[in-house]
């Protein structure tokens, strides 16, 4: 099974600032990771697939990127409706699918 | 564009069956690949297994031997089984579709809540 690690577990952003989110496989994925991202009593949200490609009506301010165990989730200027939890996903060894333990944005 | 709905008892016994329906609108059971995935309460994600028209199934192992996932081409539905459940099975449980076996999730159910407890 594959092992998804994500850091920080917590990151204190400021509105219109920059958030960086790491996300790091136990093995090689190549691209085969997304990224989705959960507020409360809601479920995940598809943001990115393929490590980079946006999914259909997501902002251009979320982008992805990395290939092989190492990849990022990068938010330009963090808006209000930004502030959640991040989860990465590996799709290219399975069963089972693993996901990360999520990376909470909170406002600073 | 496609949607889905969980549905069933939001309260179980231990060591009973845990049911739960996914209802699909918008478009046929009769393509794709059906997740069911869940999250206790306040960590994180763990896929559960899948199901496709073909009849092809796939479990994530931790939980094969309790787990059992089926399709209802007449209701545009599919299901899950979880046998001898525990507390530690109390979860939001989600369904969700991918496009292949080996793909992302998009989109999701709502979730619903079950909770074990006697």
């Amino acid at each position: 099974e594959i092992v998804m690690t994500q850091s920080p577990a917590t990151l204190s952003v400021s509105p219109g600032e920059r958030a960086t989110l790491s996300c790091r496989a136990s093995q090689t994925v190549r691209t085969n990771l997304a990224w989705y991202q959960q507020k409360p009593g809601q479920a995940p949200r598809l943001l990115i697939y393929g490590a980079s490609t946006r999914a259909t009506g997501i902002p251009a301010r979320f982008s992805g990127s990395g290939s092989g165990t190492e990849f990022t989730l990068t938010i330009s200027s963090l808006q209000s409706e930004d502030f959640a939890v991040y989860y990465c996903q590996q799709y290219n060894n399975w069963p089972p699918w693993t996901f990360g333990q999520g990376t909470k944005v909170e406002i600073k | 564009q496609v949607q889905l709905q969980e549905s069933g008892p939001g309260l179980v016994k231990p060591s009973e069956t845990l049911s739960l329906t996914c209802s699909v609108s918008g478009g046929s059971i009769s393509s794709y690949y059906w997740s069911w995935i869940r999250q206790p309460p306040g960590k994180g994600l763990e896929w559960i297994g899948y199901t496709h028209y073909s009849g092809s199934t796939n479990y994530n192992p931790s939980l094969k031997s309790r787990v059992t996932i089926s399709l209802d081409t007449s209701k545009n539905q599919f299901s899950l089984r979880l046998s001898s459940v525990t507390a530690a099975d109390t979860a939001v449980y989600y369904c969700a579709l991918s496009l292949t076996a080996g793909d992302r999730f998009d989109p999701w159910g709502q979730g619903t809540l079950v909770t074990v407890s006697s």
